[in-house]
């Protein structure tokens, strides 16, 4: 079974810090993604990756960059944090020859901005 | 207008009912339809997936689609406690990049 592991399940962190989120998988998938899930706004696609080094942005990509030095590992980064990105954040992954077998999900991370 | 529509409920039925959940969508490029599960403070899983139009079944879950409608339907019979999610529609065209609904709530009483 592929799995996604998200390094922080909870996660606070004060206005303005810098932030990491941190993606792992384990099944040299070329495809990576990173959503946001607030409630009555669904998923929303921040950025992706088809490839290492290689990132393309979303649909709300603004405030958030992100980092694929190596095929299995897919970093999120709010340069400066503020409270409308408090949010549960979702990293997946996806092997692009089976688009029908979908995303595999991390557990998500819930962060909170103070 | 939002590429995929869904009722976010939250929706509750008796344990043992018939649920219906329903989304509905405007890209008509869209080949492969999809429906997550997901749990409380979990990420989503795949349940099923249907290429194109027509039914698909897999033990109580049966998954629809009508392109002619542009409509995708999930069916849960015999509706247990532990069937208590939210459940997320997702499209994709030919592209890797899926396109999920905002989820419709779930509850089954028992």
């Amino acid at each position: 079974d592929v799995k996604v592991t998200q390094s922080s399940r909870y996660l606070v962190k004060r206005t303005g810090e810098k932030v990491f989120l941190e993606c792992v998988q384990d099944m040299d998938h070329e495809n990576m993604f990173w959503y946001r899930q607030d409630p009555g706004l669904g998923l929303r696609l921040i950025y992706f990756s088809y490839d290492v080094k290689m990132k393309e942005k979303g649909d709300i990509p603004e405030g958030y960059s992100v980092s694929r030095e190596k095929k299995e590992r897919f970093s999120l980064i709010l340069e400066s944090a503020s409270t409308n990105q408090t949010s549960m954040y979702l990293c997946a992954s996806q092997t692009p020859d089976r688009v029908v077998n979908g995303y595999t999900f991390g557990s998500g991370t819930r962060l909170t901005v103070v | 207008q939002k590429e995929v529509e869904q009722d976010p409920g939250p929706l509750s039925v008796p344990e043992g009912a018939i649920v219906s959940l329903n989304c509905t969508y405007s890209n008509s490029a869209f080949q492969y339809f999809m429906w997550y599960r997901q749990y409380s403070r979990k990420g989503p899983e795949l349940l099923m997936y249907t290429y194109s139009s027509g039914n698909k079944e897999d033990g109580r879950f049966t998954a629809q689609v009508d392109k002619s409608s542009k409509y995708i339907s999930l069916f849960i019979r015999d509706s247990q406690p532990s069937d208590s999610a939210t459940y997320l529609c997702a499209m994709s065209g030919s592209a890797s990049k899926i396109i999920f609904g905002s989820g419709t709530r779930l509850s089954i009483r028992p």
